[in-house]
């Protein structure tokens, strides 16, 4: 069975400070791979998402994240954060195709300091 | 184009009564799912809809939660009776059915508070 793994529940981080979120997965083919971005009060927003190619895929906002089959990981990453950034992330996996149901991570809640 | 949308954003209901939530996908989006998030926990699938059919319904916690979607338009989740578990924040999603490597449109989620 898929599973997901977001090891980190809080983060707290400055203002212009660099980010990692991390999450690995579990299944055993390839994987269509996704991070979702939850401001207060908004719904889920796609950052970006990884199906096939190239490992490292950028996003908006600024945010990348980078595939990494032998680790299973697909860890989030944005080299400065604003303050727009607090909001809780995402990891999400699908199987066959990026149509099928979601498994979720249980979310990385972000907070952003002066 | 609109996005998904979900009604109502909010709900308080006492245990044992009846809510029903909706979503309207975007337009032409022949999937359409629901998910569910109770408070400290991951998002979690419930059902998948391929135009009116259900194609998964295997995330669905109980038969007390039934969902429709007429016509393969919007769709509607109903908990009777509720109970005090239910509450959480209700998530609707839809997507293309082609291209596979597409991505699923979130709605902004249904706070349902049983209480």
């Amino acid at each position: 069975a898929q599973s997901v793994t977001q090891p980190d529940i809080h983060i707290t981080v400055s203002e212009g400070a660099s980010l990692e979120l991390r999450c690995n997965y579990s299944y055993g083919a390839t994987p269509y791979l996704f991070w979702y971005v939850q401001s207060p009060g908004q719904g889920l927003q796609l950052l970006l998402k990884y199906f096939s190619g190239d490992t490292l895929v950028q996003g908006i906002k600024g945010f990348e994240a980078e595939f990494k089959r032998s680790q299973s990981s697909f860890n989030l990453r944005k080299p400065s954060v604003h303050w727009s950034d607090a909001a809780e992330y995402f990891c999400a996996v699908g199987a066959t195709s990026g149509n099928t149901p979601l498994v979720f991570g249980k979310g990385t809640r972000l907070s952003v300091i002066a | 184009e609109a996005g998904v949308t979900q009604f109502p954003s909010h709900s308080v209901i006492e245990k044992g009564q009846t809510v029903t939530l909706r979503c309207d996908p975007i337009s032409g989006h022949d999937n359409l799912y629901w998910y569910r998030r109770v408070m400290g926990k991951e998002i979690k699938f419930l059902l998948h809809f391929v135009k009116e059919s259900k194609q998964d319904e295997s995330g669905m916690p109980n038969n007390r939660f039934l969902a429709e979607r007429t016509g393969g338009t919007y769709s509607t989740l109903k908990v009777q009776p509720a109970e005090l578990e239910d509450s959480g924040v209700y998530f609707c999603a839809s997507s293309q059915a082609y291209p596979s490597d597409t991505e699923a449109f979130f709605g902004q989620g249904t706070r349902l508070t049983v209480v």
